[in-house]
């Protein structure tokens, strides 16, 4: 079945700098990949999404990117602010298996003021 | 607002308890999931099912089972539970008229539960 792994899985950046969150697949016939954030205490709600037939997708602060080839896919934000202090997961859902979605093992993100 | 509600938020049993865990949701979506968080590990689902007579195993069913015993209530038990099965409990939901690939899921508040 899907497996997903996710790096790293905590994340110190200064205020302002820029988070790289990466995560690879093993499943050729994934091609969907969602990324969901999960503040302290709270559910986790989907930030942004890319589909296997978009290599980009951005959305304000927030980019993802994604290479077929290598099974890898990268959550990106920019200037980042305090209130991206969250956990991370990234997620991935094979073609013929609906709304299954496999997720990663999240990354802690602390943004410093 | 349309939500996903999760009975009880938190509880504590002991070892051998049976334990269920109930979600109702009001968004009228036909896709309902049980997810498990443990830090580390990330959210790993433990069943799902897509409409009212369906129901799939995921990636770690072994001591769980579930009742969809509607549309909207989708309910998840620990026949005999024990301390591993500690965790933060997620119900989530997604709308099939998104598409067959996948759609956003909508999760509940979660419930924590602790096995002594």
């Amino acid at each position: 079945g899907e497996n997903v792994e996710q790096h790293p899985s905590t994340l110190s950046v200064q205020e302002g700098d820029s988070a790289v969150i990466k995560c690879t697949y093993s499943d050729s016939a994934s091609n969907y990949f969602p990324w969901y954030k999960q503040e302290l205490g709270k559910r986790p709600q989907l930030i942004i999404d890319i589909r296997s037939n978009v290599g980009e997708k951005k959305d304000q602060r927030i980019a993802v990117t994604l290479n077929k080839t290598a099974k890898h896919f990268s959550l990106h934000i920019t200037e980042t602010q305090p209130e991206d202090s969250a956990v991370y997961f990234c997620a991935a859902v094979r073609r013929n298996q609906g709304g299954k979605l496999i997720f990663g093992q999240g990354t802690e993100l602390s943004v410093k003021p | 607002d349309a939500d996903v509600t999760q009975t009880p938020r938190n509880r504590i049993t002991k070892t051998g308890k049976r334990i269920m865990l109930e979600c109702s949701q009001t968004k009228g979506h036909d896709r309902m999931y049980w997810y498990r968080q443990d830090p580390g590990l990330g959210l790993r689902l433990i069943y799902y099912s897509f409409d009212v007579k369906d129901i799939n195993k995921g990636e770690i069913s072994d001591g769980y089972s579930v009742s969809r015993q509607a549309q909207a209530k989708f309910s998840l038990s620990l026949e005999s539970a024990i301390p591993n099965q500690t965790a933060l409990y997620f119900c989530a939901t997604s709308d099939l008229s998104t598409g067959v690939l996948a759609g956003e899921l909508f999760f509940g508040e979660g419930s924590r539960l602790t096995v002594l």
